[in-house]
């Protein structure tokens, strides 16, 4: 099976707490690629990151960093100091080798953030 | 430069008619996706195109849904004869090839009454 499991469905903090979004996903394939994406209230939904199956290495990027375990096929994302503005639903998705290129996505993750 | 757009930003309409939505993707993207995002059943994958033509069309519900590209550019994702439970965010996407991260346009909601 090919599947994503964002096992938060809603989380709230307040403003300058740190927070982590799990991901834990499933596939057959040996080749595949992760993201994240951001969907604010406006709707649209922002890329924020991929990796891909053969690139283990933590990324940070600002406020943002990702930790990718393949060993208990997750790929976290931890916002550090949230600000209200990371107020949004977070979704992670998987694109395996297989799947004609399209994005399989998680149900989501609604962060709120608290001033 | 321009993101992906989309048309109409909002469509409602009432059961039995037919709407087209559209997508103008990025300049230079030879993908393009679709996509449908509703309460109950998240975001799930509807076709994907690469150049013209559409090597998946798995996603797709019924045969109610049918969507062209013309050009390499412009696609239109057409509902028959729509049901209420056709009402979603019709999100289309596109990515400079395959392997790139997909960009996603501001979506298209569609209410049927």
């Amino acid at each position: 099976a090919q599947k994503v499991t964002q096992a938060q469905t809603e989380i709230s903090v307040v403003e300058k707490e740190d927070v982590t979004l799990d991901c834990v996903y499933e596939t057959r394939d040996t080749t595949y690629y992760l993201f994240w994406y951001k969907q604010p209230p406006s709707g649209e939904l922002v890329f924020l990151i991929r990796r891909n199956s053969f690139d283990e290495q933590n990324e940070i990027s600002g406020r943002y960093s990702w930790n990718f375990q393949k060993s208990t096929s997750s790929f976290n994302f931890t916002i550090t100091a949230s600000q209200v503005v990371d107020s949004a639903v977070y979704f992670c998705a998987l694109r395996p080798r297989d799947s004609s290129y399209k994005l399989i996505f998680g149900s989501g993750t609604r962060l709120l953030v608290r001033p | 430069g321009a993101g992906v757009s989309q048309s109409p930003s909002n469509k409602v309409t009432e059961k039995g008619k037919d709407v087209e939505l559209r997508c103008d993707p990025i300049s230079g993207h030879t993908a393009l996706y679709w996509y449908r995002q509703s309460l109950g059943q998240g975001l799930e994958f509807l076709i994907y195109f690469q150049g013209n033509s559409a090597p998946d069309k798995s996603g797709l519900p019924s045969d109610r849904f049918s969507a062209e590209r013309t050009g390499g550019s412009v696609s239109t994702l057409t509902i028959q004869r729509t049901q209420q439970e056709d009402s979603a965010v019709y999100l289309c996407a596109s990515s400079l090839e395959v392997n790139s991260h997909q960009d996603f346009g501001p979506g298209t909601r569609l209410t049927v009454l």
